[in-house]
């Protein structure tokens, strides 16, 4: 199985800075077929499903504030949070969804208030 | 809209069978692939499984002895069934749907059923 290895394990931030979450996968997440790395990225708020925010290691879901950028190849991949916002305060997970069954997600990053 | 929405007891009887049904809406399940994930009192999140669009599954390894998935597409459901239940199952399920064919991350998720096992 790929372990994806999430870091920090929390995170306290104020509003309006800007936040990096990491993500390091077991193996490649790459495909050279596709030139396409396979992490998605996911917020969870309290009391709600995990959402999609970002997937291809890079492309933001459809309605996600420009603010969630994703970045990184291979193994190595980051959330960055650029102009942290009340709203944001959520935990973040990372997942493989590379063609090697099965999925699995990082342990996640709670994203506190300081 | 596309919805997915869980469904079955909250409460099995440990060593017992766990049964939950996920009724889709907004989208055909011989277009996109379903897949259960759940997450523990932890907050960890575990793949366990998906039904492919042609009807065939693939599970976690982890649970494959235990774990069963169909579906009936004329009503648009899928279901879980796992057997002999024990406390380290105690989490929400969720049914969820892969964004694109095959693509395996996933833009829809279910409201998730909480489930507890105890006597």
């Amino acid at each position: 199985d790929i372990v994806m290895t999430q870091s920090p394990s929390s995170l306290a931030v104020s509003a309006g800075e800007t936040v990096t979450i990491n993500c390091k996968s077991s193996q490649s997440l790459f495909w050279s077929g596709s030139q396409m790395n396979y992490l998605a990225w996911y917020q969870q708020k309290p009391g709600q499903s995990p959402k999609l925010l970002i997937y291809y290691a890079s492309t933001r879901q459809s309605g996600v504030p420009d603010r969630f950028i994703g970045s990184g190849s291979g193994t190595d991949f980051t959330l960055t949070i650029s102009g942290v916002q009340a709203e944001d305060l959520a935990v973040y997970y990372c997942q493989h969804h590379y063609d090697s069954l099965p999925y699995t997600f990082g342990a996640g990053t709670k994203l506190e208030l300081k | 809209q596309v919805q997915l929405k869980e469904s079955g007891p909250g409460l099995v009887q440990p060593s017992q069978t766990l049964s939950l049904t996920c009724t889709v809406s907004g989208f055909s399940l011989t277009s996109y692939n379903v897949h259960w994930v759940r997450q523990f009192t932890g907050k960890g999140l575990e793949w366990m499984g998906v039904i492919w669009t042609g009807g065939s599954t693939d599970y976690n390894s982890a649970l494959k002895s235990r774990l069963s998935i169909s579906r009936d597409t004329s009503k648009s459901q899928v279901f879980l069934k796992m057997n002999s239940l024990q406390t380290e199952d105690i989490a929400t399920y969720y049914c969820v749907r892969d964004q694109y064919y095959y693509s395996g991350d996933f833009d829809y998720w279910g409201q998730g059923v909480m489930v507890t096992v105890s006597s």
